[in-house]
Parts: C-alpha cells; structure tokens; sequence
C-alpha cells in the first residue's frame, strides 16, 4: 500500500515570488509520482509526471519538481507565480507493478496575492 | 473536441434515493475510474475499470456500484446504503490502465443531500 502526505494545506505567496508545494510519500514497492492542478470546481489536470530517468521533471506552466529517492520525496516548484496560479495541487503516486489507480494526497491550495 | 463529460453537474439526492452519476469519454480510452473528493481530503478511489465488463472496488466502494457495459460508459450509482453521500465527484479515464499513464479528469459533479 502507498500513502502520500502534503504537509501544508495552503500556502499564501505574493505573486512573483518562489514557491514549494511538498510532498513526502511511503510505498514498500516502486512508484511512478504525479502533480496534479484543480482550478475552482473543475476537474484536475496533470502538471508533470516523473516515470524514470532524470530527477529533475519540467511541466507545464513554468512547475518543475525534483524525485528524491532517499528522502522519498517530490516536491513542486515554480521561480515566480502568477495570479493565474491560485489552484489546488495534489500529488499523487501509482504503484508500477499493482494496483493502477492513483493514491492522492490531502491537497495544497495555492494562493498567490498581489 | 475530445474529453470526459460528467452530467447533471448538481444533484440532489433525498434520503432512502438511489441517484446515478453520468460519465461518458469519446477519447477510446480502455481505463475509467470514479474519484470521491471531500475537503481537506483529497481524492478517494470509489471503482475503477479497465476493460468492458469488468471493474474493481476502489478504497471506499460501500453504498456504491457501477457498471462498464460500454467503451466510453462508466456510470456510478450512489445507493441509500452510503450514509454520507455529500461530496464532488470526478470521473476518470486513462489509455490502458496502466501505472504510468496520465489520467484525464472530468469537471465533476456536486451531490447534495436534501
């Protein structure tokens, strides 16, 4: 079984500034690891999705996230947010060789100021 | 257009009623799943379903039931057996099912309890 832990519910940011949404995840097998964005009463829309190869992930929207293994880890980032930006962002995992559904975390509701 | 649509996007549901939830994808997609999200929780899988006639109990399926008896249809029934129906629900569909692929996400439906 897997569990995935965003330990800030909301994050207030000015906009222009940095920010970092973590996420800390336990699996006892293998995951694939996704951010994903819900803007007010909608569906939710993939950012970017770490599968294999560099740690390093870029997405849409300018977010890019780094996989730490050792620290089982995934943390999103973006340099300079937008208004735009105010949303809510789950991270979520798949187990590679189980079940194929996404485990989610409990959400970060990003809200940028001017 | 391509995508998933979920219709009535409000519900209400009287006490002892059962209600069906609509979901219809026209991405030929194989996989589809029903999400539960209630505040501060995240999202919670209820069944999910990758291929015709056969589907699987998510983390939360009491009071719940669904059928795959076409492609591009996986319609959810709330029974009177879920005590708390309140909450929005969201749809899903994915290529093959597989753990690494993107899931695109319908624009929900609201279910109220009058």
């Amino acid at each position: 079984a897997q569990s995935v832990t965003q330990l800030d519910s909301q994050v207030p940011v000015f906009e222009e500034a940095p920010v970092e949404l973590r996420c800390n995840y336990s699996s006892s097998v293998s995951v694939y690891l996704f951010w994903y964005v819900q803007y007010p009463n909608q569906g939710l829309q993939l950012l970017l999705k770490y599968l294999s190869g560099s740690t390093l992930v870029k997405g849409i929207n300018g977010f890019e996230a780094e996989f730490n293994k050792s620290q089982t880890s995934f943390h999103l980032r973006k340099p300079s947010v937008h208004i735009s930006d105010t949303a809510e962002y789950f991270c979520a995992v798949s187990d590679r060789s189980g079940r194929r559904a996404l485990t989610f975390g409990s959400g970060t509701r990003l809200q940028v100021q001017p | 257009d391509g995508g998933i649509t979920q219709s009535p996007k409000y519900l209400f549901r009287k006490e002892g009623q059962n209600v069906t939830l609509s979901c219809e994808q026209n991405l030929n997609h194989d996989a589809m799943y029903w999400y539960r999200q209630d505040p501060g929780q995240g999202l919670r899988l209820i069944y999910y379903s990758q291929i015709v006639n056969d589907f699987q109990k998510g983390d939360i399926a009491e009071g719940y039931s669904v059928s795959r008896e076409k492609k591009e249809s996986f319609p959810l029934t709330v029974t009177s057996a879920q005590k708390n129906p309140t909450a929005f629900y969201l749809c899903a569909s994915s290529i093959d099912g597989t753990a690494q692929e993107t899931q695109y996400f319908g624009p929900g439906t609201r279910l109220l309890v009058l």
